[in-house]
């Protein structure tokens, strides 16, 4: 069963630094979507993609944030200058397959850790 | 804006006791209602759906939920729990024509063999 991949799963890196998490969704899937999780707290929406554009983005999703669909197949999250709020679990999900599927799969999560 | 409220933050059963974890959503527009799962360790799984018709939807292991549009809630029930049903349970949902998935605080289910 075809299933969205992230790397890596754990990301340590010192404030101040540039993170690129990466992602594999679904392949004939058209849209695109990172969340993340702050540890104790709720699954937050951060961004949607599809297109090769953003279609929609949160408050959270300031311009330390952006996003990327480089070669066709990865969808990359980077922060530009991590905060120590920035620590929490990142999730990518696809969507819309030919078929037209509108539940969104999840892959694994990518913790990022902000000393 | 849509919003979900999850009441439960924790259950505890015993196995074969029967669930029932609430899920109550504001929007007023027409929503699709998903029910993901998150085992220890395992990122997120859809347990269940529901975007028009019956309103009773069965989903995979044993489970169904009940959406019932004039009390806003999208309810998550199981007959008899298994121990392997321990895991953080979230109800989600988004407006029609939307992508964004609004989530529930989750809820913990603790199954004591």
């Amino acid at each position: 069963e075809p299933e969205v991949t992230q790397t890596p799963s754990h990301q340590v890196t010192q404030m101040g630094q540039e993170v690129i998490l990466r992602c594999v969704p679904i392949s004939n899937h058209l849209y695109f979507y990172w969340y993340r999780q702050i540890l104790g707290q709720k699954v937050e929406f951060l961004v949607s993609f599809y297109n090769n554009e953003i279609s929609e983005k949160s408050e959270i999703f300031d311009d330390q944030f952006s996003v990327e669909r480089p070669d066709g197949s990865n969808f990359t999250l980077k922060i530009r200058s991590t905060k120590l709020e920035d620590s929490a679990m990142y999730f990518c999900a696809s969507s819309g397959g030919l078929a037209g599927v509108p539940e969104q799969f999840f892959g694994p999560g990518t913790r990022l850790t902000v000393l | 804006a849509q919003s979900v409220s999850q009441h439960n933050h924790h259950v505890i059963l015993s196995e074969a006791a029967s669930l029932e974890l609430g899920c109550n959503y504001s929007y007023g527009g027409t929503v699709n209602l998903f029910w993901y799962v998150q085992y220890p360790g395992q990122h997120l799984q859809l347990l269940l759906k529901y975007f028009s018709g019956d309103p009773l939807v069965k989903g995979i292991k044993g489970f169904e939920a009940e959406f019932i549009k004039s009390k806003f809630s999208f309810n998550l029930r199981k007959p008899s729990v298994q121990w392997s049903d321990t895991a953080e349970y979230f109800c989600a949902v988004n407006a029609f024509g939307n992508e964004k998935l609004t989530f529930g605080t989750g809820t913990r289910l603790t199954i004591i063999p």
